[in-house]
């Protein structure tokens, strides 16, 4: 595909209801990152993963919230026990080059947007 | 601790005119400094980065003007068009891990 593609984009969830979001990243990416942004807000980083790798996992709010990305491409945010305030738009992004090799663009997909009742 | 901060939080600016916005961080570690343009229901498109060792950079309408010892970076926007009508977000990065200011909604008046 052109870009990141993520899915789905609008996810309702009752609460305490598990939920798993997906992001496809631009083929052949090395890094990927999920965000969490909040209505009104900036993003905010949750996890990193460096093919299958996850580099950084400090930004996930609580042991609720697990990512994966097992064969280095798409990757799946899940979260369980789902909470009211879970509710934001996730993002995802990719960039070609890994992290510590510094500056690879980061290009992000729309975002699914979860509303937890 | 919010590691950038980003001003103004709004702005409306006339056709033709010049935008600014202004975004300070904390940590001298950071060494990517971006700005991302954000239309409803989309995903943030990077609009123009810079690194610390450089103190403008000019693409187009965009330029990023930096002050390392001020630890101050601002974006403008010259000649103003209502397409530029979005929300925008500087970003700072060390090692990949990417902090955003909390962006700045720009309304460019026909």
């Amino acid at each position: 595909g052109a870009g990141v593609s993520q899915s789905p984009r609008y996810k309702v969830a009752k609460r305490g209801q598990d939920v798993a979001l997906r992001c496809d990243p631009i083929s052949g990416h090395v890094s990927l990152f999920w965000y969490q942004q909040a209505l009104g807000q900036g993003p905010e980083f949750l996890t990193y993963f460096q093919n299958e790798a996850q580099l950084d996992k400090s930004g996930l709010p609580s042991d609720r919230f697990f990512a994966e990305r097992p064969e280095g491409s798409v990757s799946t945010l899940k979260i369980q026990r789902t909470q009211q305030e879970d509710s934001a738009v996730y993002l995802c992004a990719s960039s070609l080059v890994g992290a510590s090799g510094g500056l690879g663009t980061q290009y992000f997909g729309p975002g699914t947007r979860l509303l937890v009742l | 601790q919010q590691q950038v901060k980003q001003s103004p939080q709004s702005l409306i600016v006339q056709k033709g005119g010049i935008s600014i916005i202004n975004c300070a961080y904390e940590n001298t570690a950071f060494d990517y400094f971006p700005w991302y343009q954000q239309f409803p229901g989309k995903g943030p498109a990077l609009l123009i980065a810079i690194r610390p060792d450089v103190s403008e950079k000019k693409e187009g309408r965009f330029t990023i003007s930096f002050n390392k010892s001020a630890k101050q970076f601002s974006l403008h926007i010259m000649d103003s068009q209502p397409g530029d009508s979005a929300t925008y977000f500087c970003a700072a990065s060390n090692s990949g891990k990417f902090y955003f200011g909390s962006g700045t909604k720009l309304n460019v008046k026909p």
